[in-house]
């Protein structure tokens, strides 16, 4: 049982919006930074989101991040196949003094 | 290049030990924390622990505290991680991660650089 709780799937069409949430307490997301990750089958993860809602270069602006109290949410405009991959929210957990990771969702583009 | 790779990884028995190492090069790590996170093949990340740029703050998952000891040699731009009394559940693929800021703690941003991980089986 994670401590942040992701959807295990999602799916949306190729070009349209997709959203996958990400909640949390205030120990962890209400109170410190949020990051976000995709990873390929077989590949390291890779940081899509850090700080909340900062990317790193290189990662297109199709890819956003929102942060509301205890939640969170990452998505993803202009669906590509290429995005098909397993999707991590990770934070720190103040109550815990560890970092914390999402179950993960994986995304189908249909 | 940004490079991070890990080894020291195999197959070990239950109770013995096994030192993993994480060579870094492409940039000095004096200034970022440092992490260990694994991963069961087909299974979702897991946090393993974290040190800061000067040693000073270290952090363990309650599943391997105690057992597991993470240091870094900041002259040698590496990161280590010292696995003891290793158990079945230990079973994982080992990434070391660069992270965004110098401490571990609420200033944890985000891991914006991973090894290839390293493959760790303990099994008899």
């Amino acid at each position: 049982q994670s401590v942040l709780t992701q959807p295990p799937s999602v799916s949306a069409a190729a070009g349209q919006t997709v959203t996958i949430s990400c909640s949390g307490s205030s120990s962890n997301i209400g109170n410190n930074f949020l990051s976000w990750y995709q990873q390929f089958p077989g590949t390291a993860p890779k940081l899509l989101i850090y700080d909340n809602d900062k990317r790193p270069s290189g990662i297109p602006d199709r890819f956003s991040a929102s942060k509301s109290a205890t939640s969170a949410t990452l998505g993803i405009t202009g669906l590509q196949t290429g995005d098909e991959a397993d999707y991590y929210c990770g934070t720190w957990d103040s109550s815990l003094t560890t970092v914390v990771f999402g179950g993960g969702t994986k995304l189908t583009v249909l | 290049e940004v490079q991070l790779v890990e080894s020291g990884g195999g197959l070990v028995q239950p109770g013995r030990s096994l030192r993993l190492s994480c060579a870094v090069s492409g940039f000095t790590i004096d200034d970022y924390a440092l992490h260990w996170v694994r991963q069961v093949p087909g299974k979702g990340l897991e946090w393993v622990s974290g040190i800061s740029w000067h040693s000073g703050n270290i952090y363990y998952a309650d599943s391997v505290k105690g057992r597991f000891t993470i240091s870094r040699d900041n002259a040698k731009n590496s990161l280590y991680l010292q696995m003891n009394s290793l158990r079945a559940e230990d079973t994982a693929l080992y990434y070391c991660a660069k992270d965004v800021s110098p401490t571990v703690g609420p200033t944890v941003g985000g891991f914006d650089c991973w090894g290839q991980g390293a493959l760790v089986t303990v099994s008899s």
